[in-house]
């Protein structure tokens, strides 16, 4: 079954250092794959995508992602967290399935920056 | 970027009565609209995809007749929850996309508290 993986419920990091939040999925074919941040009782808003050529994407608010196809994961990365940053993310895969496509989404990241 | 629409954004209403949602595209043809539903501190399930112009294909385990989706324009689709009961409260999100390798844009939500 296809399937995206957020193995971390929530990251922690310190306001200034660099972030990671971590995201694995499993699908056949060539997925594209999303960022988004959510904020409390909001829609998502769209940070950045990996469709194909170079694997390090950058995006929206300073966030990039590097995809690895070897390793199936498309990590969200920031070099230096801002308290704003503090939010919901989610990583997300689209892929074709019975001549329609699908957008599923994994469980969700709560990053949290503290000042 | 693109603009969707969604209305009302918050919605309460009595055990037993329908709701409807409405997720518009404002500046775009939007030719599939995706419908997913959100609980508390959980990812965005998947509920079903709709084209323009034909039935909405649904998820498994989603009820068709209860979550009644219809897709009449490139610029509007529609969620009506029938029936409503308590366990039917969430926050309901829309998004739409002009193709497969079209961006992908959300509306704000839609939170529906049945009584």
């Amino acid at each position: 079954a296809q399937s995206v993986a957020q193995p971390e419920d929530q990251v922690n990091v310190a306001e200034g250092n660099p972030l990671t939040v971590k995201c694995t999925y499993s699908v056949s074919g060539n997925p594209y794959l999303f960022w988004y941040v959510q904020y409390p009782n909001r829609g998502l808003q769209f940070l950045l995508k990996y469709i194909t050529g170079d694997n390090l994407v950058k995006g929206s608010y300073g966030f990039e992602a590097e995809f690895n196809k070897s390793q199936t994961s498309f990590h969200l990365k920031k070099p230096s967290a801002l308290v704003s940053d503090s939010a919901l993310y989610f990583c997300a895969v689209r892929f074709l399935m019975d001549s329609s496509y699908k957008l599923i989404f994994g469980s969700g990241t709560r990053l949290l920056v503290r000042p | 970027g693109a603009v969707v629409s969604q209305h009302p954004s918050r919605v309460i209403c009595k055990s037993g009565t329908s709701v409807k949602i409405e997720c518009r595209s404002l500046d775009f043809q939007a030719t599939t609209m995706f419908w997913y539903r959100q609980f508390p501190k959980k990812s965005l399930m998947l509920m079903a995809t709709s084209n323009e112009g034909s039935k909405a294909t649904y998820e498994q385990g989603v009820e068709k007749d209860k979550f009644l989706i219809n897709h009449a324009s490139l610029t509007l689709s529609t969620l009506t929850v029938t029936s409503a009961h308590p366990e039917d409260s969430s926050f309901y999100i829309c998004s739409a996309t002009s193709g497969y390798t079209g961006e992908l844009f959300f509306g704000e939500g839609s939170r529906l508290t049945v009584l």
